[in-house]
């Protein structure tokens, strides 16, 4: 199966934006999604598809993607946005199955 | 608004079964695909398993295959996890989430249970 490869930590000062990334594969045929997990928390979907918010997520979280590389980018980081965040595919095997990759822990400063 | 809500976990001996429950409410049931995915302590996400709306196909990742089944019953609007030959490493929080898509699957997880905890030790 596929493997999506995150760096562990990303740091940011507050109000500045913040790149986190995520490289595999299967990100040839299939975008990313991303999500957001605070300490003791369920997993929140923050980024999906080609560059989707759900409803209730800040206009400061933003998706792309190119070639094998996709990336959650945070415009002007907040306090609140320190978290795990995990990006998943569909793996492109053909297998029917789910990948995440490894988290990144986003520390505000 | 859209619940899940997990239940069934608990501590369990190396070789044993447990059953995992998910009961959901707030959107058609019936009409979306469902996942398991699991955490264990102080580690990353891993997708466990996926049905389909109508509980026609099933897909496990390798780690489970064999030993996992998952099921649903569309008029309890309750998702299933049997767990069988449990080893230590699948010691793990186990949440269920909802795929986005409607009639067909994404293995995009728009909604997510609370967890409940499965802990496999002698």
């Amino acid at each position: 199966s596929s493997e999506l490869t995150q760096d562990p930590a990303v740091s940011v000062a507050l109000g500045q934006t913040v790149r986190i990334t995520c490289q595999g594969d299967s990100l040839r045929s299939y975008y990313a999604s991303w999500y957001q997990q605070k300490p003791g928390q369920a997993p929140v979907l923050v980024i999906y598809g080609k560059n989707n918010r759900p409803s209730g997520i800040p206009d400061r979280f933003s998706g792309s993607s190119s070639g094998n590389t996709a990336s959650l980018t945070i415009t002007g980081a907040q306090a609140e946005d320190e978290a795990d965040y995990y990006c998943n595919s569909r793996d492109s095997s053909g297998n029917h199955l789910a990948v995440f990759g490894g988290g990144t822990k986003l520390t505000v400063l | 608004q859209v619940q899940l809500v997990e239940s069934g976990g608990g501590v369990v001996q190396p070789g044993g079964s447990l059953r995992l429950s998910c009961a959901a409410s707030g959107f058609t049931f019936s009409s979306y695909g469902m996942h398991w995915v699991r955490q264990a302590p102080g580690k990353g996400l891993e997708w466990v398993a996926f049905i389909r709306y109508d509980g026609s196909n099933k897909y496990y990742a390798d780690s489970v295959k064999g030993r996992f089944t998952i099921s649903r019953d569309n008029s309890k609007n309750t998702l299933y996890l049997q767990m069988n030959s449990l080893r230590a490493e699948d010691t793990a929080v186990y949440y269920c989430a909802k795929d986005l898509a409607d009639g067909d699957y994404e293995f995009i997880f728009d909604y997510w249970g609370q967890g409940t905890l499965v802990t496999v030790s002698s």
